[in-house]
């Protein structure tokens, strides 16, 4: 079955503990993407890639790190989580940027 | 980089009724334009897309305009029946090498 699978899918944590973000797709998709989603800003772009060891920054990307070192695999890591970053995320991944993107099941952050 | 505005922001119509969720683009170079469902507690979805080179496209209930000269895309609903009310994202595309850009999302309800 096509799927992108995010874990974990709930993390409740505190400031300043780092954390990672795991994302994954089994469709050979190019790209991948990070997103935050808070009420009434929609989706907002963290970061995204379009091939192994290629990324780029999308609209928000101040305290989050990616990488790519497989195609398949596309972690979010937050080095020192902060209250602000508490939100719900979402991993896309699709052949290019002008394909549809398949979403992740999304992660609920908390950070206290 | 792409800024991309929706309206409204909650729409709520009577079940027979059609809705109409507008979007407006500021890259003229955006040339895919995608519709995401996301239903309540669940991973956004593509209902329909389109692209510059199309002025309308059309799938049973659904369909999307484009005025490429203006800037702004449609999504057009009609016949609304309850399972039609979730969160509508639109989304522009400056071409393959970038990832959508996505409106704030309007919170369509469907009342029986």
């Amino acid at each position: 079955e096509a799927q992108v699978t995010q874990n974990p899918r709930y993390l409740i944590t505190v400031t300043g503990k780092k954390l990672t973000v795991t994302c994954s797709q089994n469709m050979n998709h190019e790209y991948m993407s990070w997103y935050r989603q808070d009420p009434g800003l929609g989706l907002r772009q963290i970061y995204y890639s379009m091939n192994v060891e290629v990324t780029d920054k999308g609209d928000v990307p101040e305290g989050y790190k990616v990488s790519r070192k497989e195609k398949r695999n596309f972690p979010l890591i937050l080095e020192s989580p902060s209250p602000n970053q508490t939100s719900l995320y979402f991993c896309a991944s699709s052949l290019s940027g002008a394909d549809e993107q398949y979403f992740g099941p999304g992660t609920r952050l908390t950070v206290t | 980089g792409e800024n991309v505005e929706q309206h409204p922001s909650t729409l709520s119509v009577q079940e027979g009724d059609s809705a109409v969720i507008k979007c407006t683009y500021s890259d003229s170079a955006s040339n895919y334009f995608p519709w995401y469902k996301q239903e309540l507690g669940k991973r956004p979805q593509l209902i329909i897309d389109i692209r510059s080179n199309v002025g309308e496209k059309k799938d049973q209930r659904i369909a999307v305009t484009l005025n490429k000269t203006a800037k702004h895309f449609s999504l057009h609903i009609t016949e609304t029946q309850p399972e039609d009310s979730a969160v509508y994202f639109c989304a522009a595309s400056i071409g393959g090498s970038y990832i959508p850009t996505f409106g704030r999302g309007t919170s369509l309800i469907v009342h029986p």
